[in-house]
């Protein structure tokens, strides 16, 4: 079982949609957990942290199951410049302070 | 600018060529780290570095060598690059020691796309 689990996709939605990605991960230690996203090959960069409590950010909204071991990332009112890899992220801490990737979920927003 | 800069972006090498990657960054981070992203695979950590001359390795370290003798340079090495590092890497900077919790940034240079022939 991998780590960090992700529905590849792709995820083709028109402009104004809502979507929602979940990611589960098998390490209950877990201590911190993070969304990407990555466009078209170019480099990662953070989109949000995502809190126990949740969290929104504009048209997104993360939330945290650690009962479950999932989290999800919501997107409202799709814009064509959401179109991008979106990357599920877990900090397992510890001495080693160590990031798992998931494999990313494709997200296409059409006109 | 806050930002980690690799070099070379692109480098199409043959079998058995030494090569090294450069990376630098100028936030005066601790941690570092290079990735390697493959399709269906994700960003596998190759290795990464705590502080200045400490180093270890990550997940995927076969094949490959890094230092870290200033903390702005983490330069990875491959000795006798083959196909199968065929690949694209990313190194990755962030706070380490006592400024780090657990929602710290990570940040990612450019990429480099290295083809192996």
């Amino acid at each position: 079982r991998k780590e960090v689990e992700q529905d590849p996709g792709p995820f083709n939605v028109p402009e104004g949609a809502t979507v929602a990605f979940n990611c589960t991960y098998s390490n209950s230690a877990s201590q911190s957990f993070f969304w990407y996203r990555q466009d078209c090959r170019k480099e990662p960069k953070l989109l949000m942290s995502v809190y126990s409590s949740g969290n929104e950010d504009g048209r997104f909204t993360a939330q945290l199951n650690r009962a479950s071991q999932y989290i999800s990332l919501l997107i409202r009112d799709s814009k064509l410049s959401d179109s991008a890899t979106y990357l599920c992220v877990v900090n397992y801490g510890g001495a080693t302070n160590k990031l798992i990737f998931g494999t990313g979920t494709l997200l296409a927003v059409q006109p | 600018e806050a930002q980690v800069t690799q070099n070379p972006r692109y480098l199409i090498t043959v079998t058995g060529k030494k090569l090294t990657v450069t990376c630098s960054q100028n936030m005066n981070h601790e941690y570092m780290s290079w990735y390697r992203q493959d399709p269906g695979l994700g960003l596998r950590q190759i290795y990464y570095s705590m502080n200045v001359e400490v180093t270890d390795k990550g997940d995927v370290p076969e094949g490959y060598k890094v230092s870290r003798k200033e903390k702005r340079n983490f330069p990875l090495i491959l000795e006798s690059p083959s196909p199968n590092q065929t690949s694209l890497y990313f190194c990755a900077s962030r706070k380490g020691g006592p400024e780090w919790t657990v929602n710290t940034e990570a940040f990612f240079g450019q990429g480099t796309r290295l083809t192996v022939v």
